[in-house]
């Protein structure tokens, strides 16, 4: 059974700083995604990531992945309010469309 | 990109009732498209996949009898939430993938939120 885990669950940090969250899976997949989500919104795609050392940037957020390492990480350059949202990173499921997501993480961007 | 819409946005209902909800695919055709629940602060799981023309799949401890799903077309698939009871109050979310995206792009709907009275 795939199994998608991120962390940290909550991250609050000052606007201006740098932190990376991480989400680990357990079985072999071909594809990884981050989403963002705002309070009572659905969710955004941010990044679709396919290959082993594929790196993806979008403004101040670049996710990477390790799919020897069974590991991506989604990392914050200079923060800024504007980023608080929750972050969810999935996986899909051997090759079929059906997607497992970890639990999020809860961004707060202090001013 | 692809747009995903759902309808209602929100909906309250007494607890016995059904609700039934629409997902449509705007201007793509989408042969799947998945269904997925979301209770406050939690992740999103995964209730059903949906296949136009064809039965749903429905992941483990989800009940078919209870979340009805139809997928008519290509463009649109309904769950509907049968004899609702406040537990069944959530954050319900469909997504589609466009055929032959490259990027394997999911693109999901707003959601709706039901309360259930």
């Amino acid at each position: 059974e795939l199994k998608v885990e991120q962390n940290p669950l909550f991250l609050s940090m000052q606007e201006g700083k740098n932190y990376t969250i991480y989400c680990n899976y357990s079985t072999t997949s071909d594809r990884l995604y981050w989403y963002r989500q705002d309070p009572g919104k659905s969710l955004e795609s941010l990044f679709v990531l396919l290959s082993n050392g594929a790196v993806k940037q979008e403004g101040r957020l670049m996710a990477s992945l390790d799919t020897k390492a069974r590991l991506s990480t989604l990392h914050i350059t200079a923060a800024v309010h504007d980023l608080s949202a929750t972050y969810f990173c999935a996986v899909s499921q051997g090759g079929s469309e059906k997607l497992v997501f970890g639990k999020g993480t809860k961004l707060t961007v202090n001013p | 990109g692809a747009v995903v819409s759902q309808h209602p946005s929100w909906v309250i209902c007494k607890s016995g009732t059904s609700v039934k909800i629409e997902c449509r695919s705007l201007d793509f055709q989408a042969t799947t498209m998945f269904w997925y629940r979301q209770f406050p602060k939690q992740s999103l799981m995964l209730m059903a996949t949906s296949n136009e023309g064809s039965k749903a799949t429905y992941e483990q401890g989800v009940e078919k009898d209870k979340f009805l799903i139809n997928h008519a077309s290509l463009t649109l698939s309904t769950l509907t939430v049968t004899s609702a009871h406040p537990e069944d109050s959530s954050f319900y979310i469909c997504s589609a993938r466009e055929p032959g995206g490259s990027r394997y792009e999911q693109y999901f709907g707003p959601g709706t939120r039901l309360t259930v009275t």
